[in-house]
């Protein structure tokens, strides 16, 4: 079945960058967009961009353009997303999803919680 | 960007009793989707495509509507309901609604 096992949580500094990331697994890689989203506590959900382990190529919200960067390994099913200059604002927990059924978040990974701490 | 606004943001229900929650969009979308998330885990597609239901989620739960204005329905609450809902449009780029959290009476 289709899984998606993301790396486990991070504690860093502001002003750092953290990479994580997203190992899928019970489907070809390269057939399915994946997609990050981002969850602050106690709140909504934000879109924050696509990378297509297909071809390579990604789109972002603008409100993420600059602080997010994905990518793909094919070699290992694998994918990532780089936040960087962090800050407060960027705790959080952020999943990384599958499309399925007509919505590009048919399936998520468990979740990574980053803190952003001194 | 699509707001999508959903009401209440938190009800309270008894076993048995009907919950409606609804979704209105700032613009109309083709299909609404609604999410489930259990505290402490992942959100969970519950219905796509507007009214069909995910894999495993039971038929008291039903979903509607068209354009702006959309709703989820539970038929008779149970227990295992409990739980945060979203609403989620993907026109670009995707939104989500605020959730409307669902606690047991």
């Amino acid at each position: 079945q289709v899984k998606l096992l993301q790396s486990g949580a991070a504690l860093v500094k502001p002003g750092d960058s953290v990479k994580m990331s997203c190992k899928a697994s019970g489907y070809p890689f390269t057939d399915f967009i994946i997609h990050w989203v981002k969850q602050s506590h106690g709140k909504s959900l934000e879109w924050i961009g696509y990378v297509n382990p297909h071809r390579g190529d990604t789109d972002y919200n603008e409100k993420f353009k600059g602080k997010a960067t994905l990518s793909v390994d094919r070699s290992s099913s694998t994918a990532y997303m780089e936040f960087n200059r962090l800050t407060s604002e960027d705790s959080a927990i952020y999943y990384c999803t599958r499309g399925g059924f007509g919505t590009p978040f048919g399936f998520w990974g468990q979740g990574v919680m980053v803190t952003v701490s001194s | 960007e699509i707001v999508l606004t959903q009401s209440p943001t938190t009800i309270s229900a008894s076993p048995g009793e009907k919950v409606t929650i609804t979704c209105r969009a700032t613009s109309s979308v083709t299909y609404m989707y609604w999410y489930q998330q259990q505290s402490g885990a992942s959100p969970k597609l519950w219905i796509y495509d507007t009214s069909k239901l995910a894999s495993g989620v039971p038929n008291r739960f039903s979903g509607s509507g068209s354009g702006t204005s959309y709703s989820l329905t539970i038929d008779t609450m149970e227990t295992e309901d409990a739980a945060t809902y979203y609403c989620h449009q993907w026109h670009t780029p995707p939104t989500f609604g605020g959730g409307t959290k669902l606690e047991l009476k």
